[in-house]
């Protein structure tokens, strides 16, 4: 257990449906991260969020939303699903807001659109 | 598009033999790490080199970071079956940036 929690670990849906993934951080951690992963595209960063602020984006579609609460955990929500949306989504954490020190990864939430 | 490239995509080994994976980036970078996925499972912090470091080591691993070509590789040493896994080097990407970029990986298999 790496201490970052995510939920559903799967998720099955159907085109054009929403969804939303929900990351604990790891105890005392400011910092989350999501991330995709597919097997074309590898694993792609989509947005970061420190102590409640999004701090950075990356590749993230319009379709897709996300925030941290006040407890720190995080909502990544994806809307208007279509089938490339399919893929891992991994949530991470960090104590600090910076790449300076490792990640803890969860183990993942994978999304099945058909 | 990617900062880091690893290099090879795929490596097949005999256990107890060493493994050598390399990663190249494209920018300046404040550090490079190294992450271990095992199959369909989340990332594991390996370790991570500064980039005033040339190597570190951490039990059978050996990793170096070489600024001027912009590259770094992972040696594993006396290569255990638990070690089948995918391999991605990450990087900060432009000095100052707020998120790791990660490689495409390598996939290191470990036959008994």
């Amino acid at each position: 257990d790496s201490g970052v929690t995510q939920t559903p670990k799967h998720l099955i849906t159907a085109t054009g449906q929403r969804v939303t993934l929900r990351c604990s951080p790891r105890s005392g951690d400011l910092s989350v991260y999501w991330y995709q992963q597919s097997l074309d595209q590898g694993l792609q960063f989509l947005i970061q969020y420190y102590n409640g602020e999004e701090r950075a984006k990356g590749n993230i579609l319009e379709r897709f939303s996300a925030q941290q609460f006040p407890d720190l955990h995080s909502e990544l929500n994806l809307s208007s699903l279509e089938l490339g949306d399919s893929a891992l989504y991994f949530c991470a954490s960090s104590a600090q807001g910076s790449p300076n020190y490792g990640y803890t990864f969860g183990s993942g939430t994978r999304l099945t659109v058909v | 598009s990617q900062q880091g490239e690893e290099d090879p995509q795929a490596l097949s080994i005999q256990e107890g033999e060493n493994a050598t994976m390399n990663c190249s980036y494209k920018t300046s970078i404040n550090n490079l790490q190294w992450y271990r996925q095992n199959s369909g499972r989340g990332l594991v912090h390996l370790i991570l080199i500064r980039s005033n470091e040339r190597e570190k080591h951490s039990g059978r691993l050996r990793v170096t970071l070489d600024t001027s070509k912009k590259s770094s590789s992972l040696l594993i040493t006396a290569s255990r079956a638990a070690d089948t896994a995918s391999y991605f080097c990450a990087t900060d990407g432009i000095q100052g940036a707020q998120k790791l970029v990660f490689g495409q990986g390598t996939r290191l298999t470990i036959n008994p």
